[in-house]
């Protein structure tokens, strides 16, 4: 099993420019989630999806949009990038309802907005 | 919401000393809290969770305690070695709530 994985690792943007995050896992988990964590900082939730076609917003949702037509696959979006949305992206998945909510992280992604 | 606090923010050791990481939550009603360990450039990864219905849990060099009447839970890392440093994030979630609270984390350093 590949676990989480995200797809670009690195990717350096100019401001206004728009770009989509893709994470993917093969856990058949439910529950998916994007992250955003600035150096020295904690992990601040973007947006998360307790199902297939579900979307929620988390702390800082503002500049991004996310979508979750297939279980297995969450897509985070930028429609028009600034700097200060330069950070690491994290995508996180775990088990659904009526479990206790282990989340698994992917690789993450080095997003550098110029 | 939930709110999680964790201390210290940082936390310097010397090889074989003990570590103690301490989080605080706010709702009562949270049961599950789970404490990751990110290593440097790494993604966060479990190490180690404690229930609502049990006050402490082992795991070789690792142990987290909890006590709900306060609302604080608690990582104690043991023996500690210098791979042990990382940055440790508390959480806090209640079953079927769809995410989880994390707290700001505690970079941990350990000197040979």
């Amino acid at each position: 099993n590949a676990g989480v994985t995200q797809t670009p690792k690195f990717r350096v943007l100019k401001t206004g420019q728009s770009m989509t995050l893709l994470c993917a896992q093969d856990m058949n988990h439910e529950y998916m989630y994007w992250y955003r964590q600035d150096p020295g900082m904690g992990l601040r939730l973007i947006h998360y999806s307790v199902g297939e076609g579900t979307t929620a917003k988390g702390e800082v949702p503002d500049g991004y949009n996310v979508s979750r037509l297939k279980k297995q696959n969450f897509l985070l979006g930028l429609e028009s990038a600034a700097p200060s949305q330069t950070s690491v992206y994290f995508c996180a998945s775990s088990y659904g309802a009526g479990t206790f909510g282990e989340q698994f992280f992917g690789p993450g992604t080095r997003l550098t907005v110029l | 919401g939930e709110n999680v606090e964790q201390h210290p923010s940082t936390l310097s050791v010397q090889e074989g000393d003990s570590a103690v990481i301490k989080c605080t939550y706010s709702d009562s009603a949270s049961n599950y809290f789970p404490w990751y360990k990110q290593e440097l450039g790494k993604r966060p990864q479990l190490i180690i969770d404690i229930r609502s219905n049990v006050g402490e849990k082992k795991d070789q060099r690792i142990a987290v305690t909890l006590n709900k009447t306060a609302k604080h839970f608690s990582l104690h890392i043991t023996e500690t070695q210098p791979e042990d440093s990382a940055v440790y994030f508390c959480a806090a979630s209640r079953t079927n709530a769809g995410k989880s609270t994390f707290g700001d984390g505690t970079t941990l350093t350990v000197k040979p």
